[in-house]
């Protein structure tokens, strides 16, 4: 079975702080993972992929076949980074479709 | 380009009413799925839907709700018969052939009193 998990609901850190936002999946294949992030007010919108191995915002995120994790970090975190964060999965072949986690909301304090 | 399209924003309906939700998606996708969000949930995908065909439907519940993509106008999801249960954020998303990065619309969140 195809599942995503997030085991943050909620992360508070603070403005310049490293921050780490957890994702573990389970799929037997070899998975596509995403980052999609919904800004308050905003429709959800992808941050990132792991096929393309790119800095979005200064965020980054590693495939780890071995602990099966795609977390999502970034350095040093901003205010406006404030958001929903969920990680997502999309298995090979097949309808496309997505599988998400339940999501963290992230809160960057000044 | 407006981006996906979704209305109405809010509907509020009553026990035993249908609820109809409209997708427009991006000009050029041909591509539709629609997910659903439970309070306190992650999205879970319910339909994927190319133009005039279900090409997954593994995530529908059996009865009282159906989909289509027509030939022309926007895609539908029809709830017939609502239930409390049915009261969640109703989230389409749109892609194209050539990449299937899906593009998401503003949601319907569907209320039933």
């Amino acid at each position: 079975a195809q599942r995503v998990t997030q085991p943050e609901k909620l992360l508070s850190v603070f403005k310049g702080a490293p921050v780490e936002l957890k994702c573990n999946y389970s799929y037997s294949g070899s998975p596509e993972l995403f980052w999609y992030v919904q800004y308050s007010r905003q429709r959800l919108q992808l941050l990132l992929r792991h096929i393309s191995r790119e800095s979005i915002k200064g965020f980054t995120a590693d495939l780890n076949k071995g602990e099966t994790s795609f977390h999502l970090k970034k350095p040093f975190a901003q205010e406006e980074d404030s958001a929903m964060y969920y990680c997502a999965l999309r298995g090979q072949g097949g309808s496309e479709k997505l599988v998400f986690g339940k999501g963290t909301k992230l809160t960057v304090n000044p | 380009n407006a981006g996906v399209m979704q209305n109405p924003r809010h509907l509020v309906r009553r026990r035993g009413q249908e609820a109809r939700l409209r997708c427009s998606p991006m000009k050029g996708h041909s591509h539709v799925y629609w997910y659903r969000q439970l309070p306190e949930e992650g999205l879970k995908f319910m339909v994927y839907l190319q133009k005039e065909n279900i090409i997954d439907e593994s995530g529908m519940p059996k009865e009282r709700f159906s989909a289509e993509f027509p030939k022309e106008g926007p895609s539908i999801l029809r709830i017939q018969q609502v239930v409390r249960g049915d009261s969640a954020a109703y989230f389409c998303a749109s892609c194209s052939a050539l990449s299937y990065e899906q593009y998401f619309g503003p949601g319907t969140r569907l209320t039933v009193t």
